[in-house]
């Protein structure tokens, strides 16, 4: 096991509804990413937080935002959900960052589905 | 613009067989790291190498081994006499120093099916 652990694990919601993912980080980690996985694909970047502020993007809209609190756990919200939303999301934490340590640590993640 | 392309999609083999998963990528940058991740059925990716673009030497690991050539832009990723508990999807994955932090881009994963 990681240390890094995400809730829910598994949830459903409908169309135009919001949702907010969570994360806790592996202990001594200060920096979190969010992945959203879709079935059968590998995962995609969405964005990064460094010791509570975003630190890099992926191509996702601003529907998509986050937080990360003092404690360095994390919050993904995903507002106004559409049906290709639906995917697994991955949290992964590092201690600075992972180009420097080498790995990312990640948790099992929250799958998504949109009806 | 960064691309992992990881042209297998599944792969089944009998334990005990040798296997490779092949890697290609593209990237713009001179300097650039590479990964390799296996994901088992309970959904976490579990880190298995880093490697950065100018340390070309193979590396090998207990069963498993990597084979990165920046000629041909491709990093493999070999299993040696393979057991049932390989069985993973595997992703290989890129990341540009410019890019800040943990941004990697994946490929689309090989789905390894040992079977006993």
């Amino acid at each position: 096991e990681t240390g890094v652990t995400q809730s829910p694990t598994h949830l459903i919601k409908t169309r135009g509804q919001q949702v907010t993912l969570r994360c806790s980080s592996q202990s001594g980690h200060n920096t979190v990413s969010w992945y959203q996985q879709a079935l059968g694909q590998g995962p995609q970047f969405i964005f990064q937080y460094y010791r509570e502020e975003e630190n890099g993007r992926g191509n996702f809209p601003p529907r998509f935002s986050g937080l990360q609190f003092p404690n360095y756990s994390s919050e993904l919200n995903v507002n106004a959900l559409e049906l290709d939303d639906s995917a697994l999301y991955l949290c992964a934490s590092s201690q600075r960052l992972a180009l420097d340590t080498g790995e990312l640590f990640f948790g099992e993640g929250s799958r998504l589905t949109v009806l | 613009a960064q691309k992992v392309t990881q042209a297998q999609t599944e792969i089944s083999v009998v334990e005990k067989e040798d296997v490779t998963l092949d890697c290609v990528y593209e990237t713009r940058d001179t300097t650039y790291y590479l990964f390799w991740y296996k994901q088992p059925p309970s959904g976490e990716l579990v880190f298995l190498i880093r490697r950065n673009s100018f340390d070309e030497q193979n590396e090998i690991s207990g069963r498993y081994s990597w084979n990165f050539q920046k000629s041909t832009s491709s990093f493999n990723f070999t299993i040696t006499a393979s057991q049932v508990v390989d069985s993973a999807v595997y992703f290989c994955a890129l990341s540009e120093a410019i890019n800040a932090g943990n941004m990697l881009t994946f490929g689309g994963g090989t789905r390894l099916m040992v079977k006993p």
